[in-house]
């Protein structure tokens, strides 16, 4: 079976601080791919990045990093110098093979304070 | 603009009375589905096609039906909608492989009284 887990329901920081939201991943394919998403205060599902199984460099843009570490079946996305537009809901997500669908945790609510 | 639309955006409607919920993509995607998005549960798939003519069902597909009869549309139909099923609506579509990022509508918020 596949699962996504976000372990942390809420997390609240104030703006410049750095913050990790965590993923947790079960899947038995070889071959499979790990997305994030964001959803702001409007709706919207905005794609972030995709990994697949096979490469675990970590992935930096900007101010946003990724650390991919499939020992820990982990994928976990960290913000530095967090600002007041990255509140959102933040859902990671995975896709293997053997399904027609995105799976994706139960999101992680991020509030960033001024 | 490379768009998936979405309408209505908002809708209330009471227990029994038969609504749908459309779902347009302009990038000539063959893969498209609908989620649905609970507090506390995430999004869950509730039925996707593969390409015209071809549905199946997601994780949650009671209380829905769908039809993919163009390519570009495809609507989520609620013939008996029941207050569990107020919920916020999603419409997806990729380009093609299971890997390719979804691309998402705007969003429908249901209330169903």
């Amino acid at each position: 079976a596949q699962k996504v887990t976000q372990a942390q329901t809420e997390i609240s920081v104030v703006e410049k601080e750095d913050v990790t939201l965590d993923c947790v991943y079960e899947t038995r394919d070889t071959t499979y791919y790990l997305f994030w998403y964001k959803q702001p205060p409007s709706g919207e599902l905005v794609f972030l990045i995709r990994r697949n199984s096979f490469d675990e460099q970590n992935e930096i843009s900007g101010r946003y990093s990724w650390n991919f570490q499939k020992s820990t079946s982990s994928f976990n996305f960290t913000i530095t110098a967090s600002q007041v537009v990255d509140s959102a809901v933040y859902f990671c997500a995975l896709a293997g093979g053997a399904t027609n669908k995105l799976i994706f945790g139960t999101g992680t609510l991020l509030a960033v304070q001024p | 603009e490379a768009q998936v639309t979405q309408n209505p955006r908002y809708l209330i409607t009471v227990t029994g009375k038969k609504l749908t919920v459309t779902c347009s993509q302009n990038m000539n995607h063959e893969y498209m589905s609908w989620y649905r998005q609970d507090p506390g549960l995430g999004l869950r798939q509730i039925y996707y096609s593969m390409n015209v003519e071809v549905t199946d069902k997601g994780d949650v597909p009671e209380g829905y039906k769908v039809s993919r009869k163009e390519k570009r549309n495809f609507p989520l139909i609620l013939e008996s909608p029941s207050p569990n099923q107020t919920s916020l609506y999603f419409c997806a579509s990729r380009v093609g492989p299971y890997y390719s990022p979804l691309h998402f509508g705007n969003g429908t918020r249901l209330t169903v009284t």
